[in-house]
């Protein structure tokens, strides 16, 4: 069975450096095709991919935030970290970690954990 | 980088038929056949209904089914049943920049 778990801070203040902990089991991020991704969803609005990180280590970042957002993984852990730095009231929101199962040159985010609120105010 | 463009809310009485528009651009949903579906509950992780514009992953139910034409792309759920009120998100790969772009969601009433 596949699980994915997001974990930190709820509360962060802005221009603080905001550090999520996705922790995963059953699969493994050495595994040829694979990855695990970060997207969020603000209050009332769309779903957006933040960050993607694959099993050759190879990293994306969504455009707009790149100068912000550094992801890494611990594949002894079976842990993905994303961090983003100089946060502003914008960045609240639910934040999820979902694996990627990537194949041709697309992929899905086939397994997504539940999901962790994060409130930016001072 | 626009999300794709999805009615808000959509709905249907039990046992019915329902289809959920989800729109995108030549550099997403009509350029590739890469469109996924995905079921939020509150409070539950978000499940992955459809993928590669119309397959189902094991264990989602055949009246989930999904197609494309130009730059739409489409759920459509028959047969209706109370569980599947939720919301419903679209995404299609856009890209190795942009790599994934989603749609603003539709809250799927049963009635």
């Amino acid at each position: 069975q596949i699980t994915l778990k997001e974990s930190g801070p709820t509360l962060v203040k802005p221009t603080q450096t905001l550090t999520l902990t996705c922790t995963f089991s059953g699969f493994s991020l050495d595994t040829n095709g694979l990855g695990v991704g970060w997207i969020r969803q603000p209050p009332g609005k769309a779903l957006e991919w933040l960050a993607l990180i694959y099993w050759d280590d190879d990293k994306r970042y969504r455009p707009s935030l790149k100068n912000s957002l550094s992801i890494s993984k611990d594949t002894s852990k079976n842990q993905v970290v994303l961090k983003m730095s100089n946060v502003d009231p914008v960045d609240t929101g639910t934040y999820y970690c979902a694996r990627r199962y990537i194949y041709g040159s697309g992929g899905t985010f086939d397994t997504w954990g539940q999901g962790t609120m994060v409130a930016v105010s001072s | 980088q626009s999300a794709l463009t999805q009615p808000p809310s959509a709905s249907g009485s039990l046992g019915q038929s329902v289809t959920i528009s989800c729109t995108g651009t030549s550099s997403d949903v009509g350029a590739y056949n890469y469109v996924s579906w995905y079921q939020l509950h509150p409070g539950r992780a978000p499940k992955l209904m459809i993928y590669d514009v119309n397959k189902r992953p094991s264990g989602v139910p055949a009246r989930f089914s999904g197609s494309k034409s130009g730059n739409t792309a489409s759920l459509t759920v028959s047969g209706l049943q109370a569980e599947d009120e939720a919301d419903y998100y679209c995404s299609s790969y856009a890209g190795s920049i942009n790599l994934e772009r989603f749609g603003g969601g539709t809250r799927l009433t049963v009635l």
